[in-house]
């Protein structure tokens, strides 16, 4: 079955320290998106991209974020310097791009900043 | 900008029984979507909504869409175990933009 691949699934790091997050989207698709999910929260759109280019960051802290498509396999998500309010489970999901979508998750990378 | 309120937060069930969980928009409501997320694991598609009274079915599912009224529910007929996690609802704003609603915790006891 094709899926959504994360990695790491966990991180745990001390603050100030970088942190990157990867995802290799479903083979063909052209969607990207980034979450974040705490218990506060709930569930919060970072970014997304369509065919690699960033459409949408506006949620994201720009200071210290950074996500990026370097090629259609794999997107990016940076944080620098991480904080340990930056803990939580960050997923990544793709899409086929012809919009009204279903989009398909991954597993998360669970991130703690002590 | 739009957002997804969705009621109750948390539920919990004997098996058997059936029950329904809400979703509210502050805006109008263009595309509708249902997921399903067990812990420690990703969203699962359940099922999307585009048209005012449309109603769609997956097995013991069933989603509504009220377009006047900015709403959505999901209706699980005779719960299972396998029915428990956390459901929430997201909406396009008919943008490629997808947000989630607060999610519903469903627990279902045997």
């Amino acid at each position: 079955d094709a899926r959504v691949t994360q990695t790491p699934r966990h991180k745990v790091t001390e603050m100030g320290q970088e942190v990157t997050m990867r995802c290799q989207p479903i083979l063909g698709h052209n969607t990207v998106f980034w979450y974040r999910q705490t218990m506060m929260q709930g569930l919060e759109l970072l970014a997304y991209f369509r065919n690699r280019a960033p459409l949408d960051d506006s949620g994201m802290p720009k200071d210290r974020f950074s996500a990026e498509m370097p090629d259609a396999t794999l997107a990016t998500l940076k944080i620098q310097p991480s904080e340990p309010r930056d803990s939580a489970v960050y997923f990544c999901a793709s899409g086929a791009g012809q919009g009204r979508e279903k989009l398909f998750f991954g597993s998360g990378t669970q991130l703690s900043v002590l | 900008s739009q957002e997804l309120e969705q009621s109750p937060q948390s539920l919990i069930v004997q098996e058997g029984k059936n029950l329904t969980i809400n979703c509210t928009s502050s805006k109008t409501l263009y595309g509708l979507y249902w997921y399903k997320q067990k812990y420690g694991e990703g969203l699962i598609f359940l099922m999307m909504l585009q048209k005012g009274g449309e109603e769609k079915s997956h097995e013991k599912i069933t989603a509504k869409l009220d377009e006047k009224k900015q709403q959505s529910s999901l209706h699980i007929t005779a719960s299972q175990p396998s029915h428990a996690g956390i459901y929430l609802c997201g909406a396009d704003g008919n943008t490629d933009k997808l947000i989630f609603g607060t999610g519903t915790r469903l627990q279902v006891f045997p």
